[in-house]
């Protein structure tokens, strides 16, 4: 069963919109993590944010914003006035246990195209 | 500095051929990865290296060989590969293996097997 669920395969937007990209999880860890990583067309995997289970607090960096709601196992993520150089694609990954080890569990990404 | 410098950025090799991809990180983090992306795809988890010392190896081939041969840096060494091979191999580092920390990721080696 897929563990990170990115619902949104790929979001066309026209620039200064406002867009959500949308994160589900599933753990049974009481301890983990959250990232949203940016891969633009040039390949680098850019890491934006990472939260840890105890924080649900919001956070909100210039025009990126991210709502992490436990009782819905959700960590979205929202980008307000979009510009051009936003188009990318974002990664919403889990941390998690694995033995004795913790592994990095990658949804499938959203491609967020921004036209001028 | 943030930065994970990986060379070459591009590489084409043929199936017999044998050649090695390189990764540097000057952050002091103790964790470096090899991780393979197909187009469209997420990044998969090949190695892990922990310390120097090989942690996770995520059933990988044997024609893919990783090596760290210090803290700063990462091979993955290739030999005999397959077509199917053809992928973006994405290096990484990060504090430590915990991966509670995040990962800096370097730009890729976009293989080409023919």
């Amino acid at each position: 069963a897929q563990k990170v669920t990115q619902a949104q395969t790929e979001i066309s937007v026209v620039e200064k919109e406002d867009v959500t990209l949308d994160c589900v999880y599933e753990t049974r860890d009481t301890t983990y993590y959250l990232f949203w990583y940016k891969q633009p067309p040039s390949g680098e995997l850019v890491f934006l944010i990472r939260r840890n289970s105890f924080d649900e607090q919001n956070e909100i960096s210039g025009r990126y914003s991210w709502n992490f709601q436990k009782s819905t196992s959700s960590f979205n993520f929202t980008i307000t006035a979009s510009q051009v150089v936003d188009s990318a694609v974002y990664f919403c990954a889990l941390s998690e246990r694995a033995g004795n080890n913790r592994k990095l569990i990658w949804g499938l990404g959203t491609s967020l195209a921004v036209n001028p | 500095d943030t930065e994970v410098t990986q060379t070459p950025k591009h590489l084409v090799m043929g199936m017999t051929n044998k050649k090695s991809l390189k990764c540097e990180q000057h952050m002091g983090h103790r964790a470096m990865y090899w991780y393979k992306q197909k187009a469209k795809k997420p990044p998969e988890l090949m190695f892990v290296y922990s310390y120097e010392k090989l942690s996770i190896n995520e059933s990988v081939p044997s024609r893919f060989s990783p090596e760290c041969p210090n803290s700063s840096l990462l091979n993955l060494h290739l030999h005999a590969l397959q077509p199917e091979d053809s992928a973006l191999y994405l290096c990484a580092s990060s504090q430590d293996r915990g991966v509670d920390t995040e990962a800096f990721f370097g730009q890729g080696t976009r293989l080409t097997v023919v």
